[in-house]
C-alpha cells in the first residue's frame, strides 16, 4: 500500500531556532502533499496544501513566513518551522494525495520547542 | 466552511457492546465522508469511506457508516467491538472542489476487556 513517512518522529529545539520537517511518499509520486498540526486531545487543522513545483497554498491565519513549505520533488515535501517558540510545540502530520480525495498519511512529528 | 462535530469526544465500552460514533457536518454541496482512525503510537488509518452510492458504507475490520443526507449525519458503527478497537477516531468530510480533509474533534474510544 502507499506509505508516508515523516523524519525525524521528535525533536527538542531551543525557542528561536528553526526546525525542518520531512515528508516522503515511499512508492508512489505525489503532486500534492498536505500539512496539519494537531494539538494535545484536538482534531488535525490543515496548515497548508503543497503542490510540487509551485507555491504552497495556506490555510487562514497560518503565517507563511514561519512554515515554510517546499515541495520540490513529487515524493518529498519539507515544512520549516522559523524562530520556533514554545506555541509551536505541537505534532504535525502530513499526507500525499494518491489522487482525488484520496490522502495517506504520515506518522507525525512531535515538536518540542523549550 | 465545511466543518465537523463529533458528538463523543470519549467513549469508554466492555467487550462485545456494540458502538455508534455521531458525526454531523456542515456544507452546502456535494460532500464526500470519511471515518479513520489512529491506533496508539500508530498514524491515520481509513476506515471507510463515501463518496457517492449506496450510503451504507462498509469498512475495515467490521466498521460501517450511513450517511444520511437529510441530517447531515455519518455515524460509524459496529456491532460488537473488541479491545484492539482501542483508538481515536476521527470524522472527516472533503468537497468536491479541491482535495482538502476537514477532521473533527476526534472521539477517543477505551474498550475493556
Amino acid at each position: 500500500g502507499a506509505v508516508v513517512s515523516q523524519h525525524p518522529s521528535w525533536v527538542i529545539c531551543k525557542s528561536g531556532t528553526s526546525v525542518k520537517i520531512e515528508c516522503r511518499s515511499l512508492d508512489f509520486q505525489a503532486t500534492t502533499m498536505f500539512w496539519y498540526r494537531q494539538f494535545p486531545k484536538q482534531s488535525l487543522m490543515l496548515m497548508a496544501t503543497s503542490n510540487e513545483g509551485s507555491k504552497a497554498t495556506y490555510e487562514q491565519g497560518v503565517e507563511k513566513d514561519k512554515f515554510l513549505i517546499n515541495h520540490a520533488s513529487l515524493t518529498l515535501s519539507t515544512l520549516t518551522v522559523t524562530s520556533a517558540h514554545p506555541e509551536d510545540s505541537s505534532f504535525y502530520i502530513c499526507s500525499a494525495s494518491l489522487g482525488p480525495n484520496e490522502q495517506f498519511f504520515g506518522p507525525g512529528t512531535r515538536l518540542t520547542v523549550l | 466552511a465545511q466543518s465537523v462535530s463529533q458528538h463523543n469526544h470519549h467513549v469508554i465500552l466492555s467487550e462485545a457492546a456494540s458502538l455508534e460514533l455521531g458525526c454531523n457536518y456542515s456544507y452546502g454541496g456535494t460532500v464526500n465522508l470519511f471515518w479513520y482512525v489512529q491506533y496508539p503510537g500508530q498514524h491515520l488509518q481509513l476506515l471507510l469511506k463515501y463518496f457517492s452510492g449506496d450510503p451504507l458504507v462498509k469498512g475495515i475490520k467490521g466498521f460501517e457508516a450511513e450517511f444520511i443526507k437529510s441530517k447531515f449525519s455519518f455515524n460509524l458503527r459496529k456491532p460488537s467491538v473488541q479491545w484492539s478497537d482501542t483508538a481515536e477516531y476521527f470524522c472527516a468530510v472533503s468537497s468536491f472542489r479541491d482535495d482538502k480533509i476537514i477532521f473533527g474533534k476526534g472521539t477517543r474510544l477505551h474498550i475493556l476487556p
